[in-house]
């Protein structure tokens, strides 16, 4: 069945420090792939996607992913955290298969240190 | 553009009683989708409409009825409001052609509260 994992429900870091959440995905065909980012009481809110192409994609706020087949996953990076970073973040496959659904992890809670 | 919008922002019900949550998108988009987030369990499909006239089932629909009014609307209706029903709501949409497929975009969220 497909699925997404991230494995890290809270992360907590120091603001400046380096950033990197992991994300696993479960699906057969080629994967479409997305982070959003979530802060209190708050929508989603799109941090960047990968279709194709380059394995690693840029996105708003300094935030980066890169896409690995072979371990089928896709972490987002950021080099210095900024304390309004603060925030949930989801990763999300879209089915291709026809269906057009979407299947999110569990999310990941991230925590800034002054 | 409004983007997508949600009504109400906050509900309190009682056990049994009924509501519609409205969802309407201002960007021509042909998907639009339900979801319910509690904590811990990230966010999961109650139900979608791929296009105008079609819904489906999604994760976790019991207790739950959905209208797509036309392409702009989308509405989710609980018959007999549960206290397990309790949790935010969002609604989103997506555009999508034939082989391609584009992020979801998301309304701010209902926060359902049923005693």
């Amino acid at each position: 069945a497909q699925s997404v994992t991230q494995p890290d429900i809270h992360i907590t870091v120091s603001e400046g420090a380096s950033l990197e959440l992991r994300c696993n995905y479960s699906y057969g065909a080629t994967p479409y792939l997305f982070w959003y980012v979530q802060s209190p009481g708050q929508g989603l809110q799109l941090l960047l996607k990968y279709f194709s192409g380059d394995t690693l994609v840029q996105g708003i706020k300094g935030f980066e992913a890169e896409f690995k087949r072979s371990q089928s996953s896709f972490n987002l990076r950021k080099p210095s955290v900024h304390w309004s970073d603060a925030a949930e973040y989801f990763c999300a496959v879209v089915l291709t298969s026809g269906t057009y659904k979407y299947i999110f992890g569990t999310g990941t809670r991230l925590k800034v240190l002054a | 553009n409004a983007g997508v919008t949600q009504t109400p922002k906050f509900q309190v019900l009682k056990t049994g009683q009924s509501m519609t949550l409205q969802c309407a998108q201002d960007m021509n988009h042909n998907s639009m989708y339900w979801y319910r987030q509690d904590p811990g369990m990230g966010l999961r499909l109650i139900y979608y409409s791929a296009s105008e006239g079609t819904t489906d089932k999604g994760e976790v629909p019991n207790g739950y009825n959905v209208s797509r009014l036309n392409k702009r609307e989308f509405s989710l209706r609980l018959e007999s409001a549960a206290p397990s029903q309790t949790s935010v709501y969002f609604c989103a949409s997506s555009y999508w052609t034939s082989g391609t497929y584009n992020e979801q975009f998301f309304g701010p969220g209902t926060r359902l509260t049923v005693l």
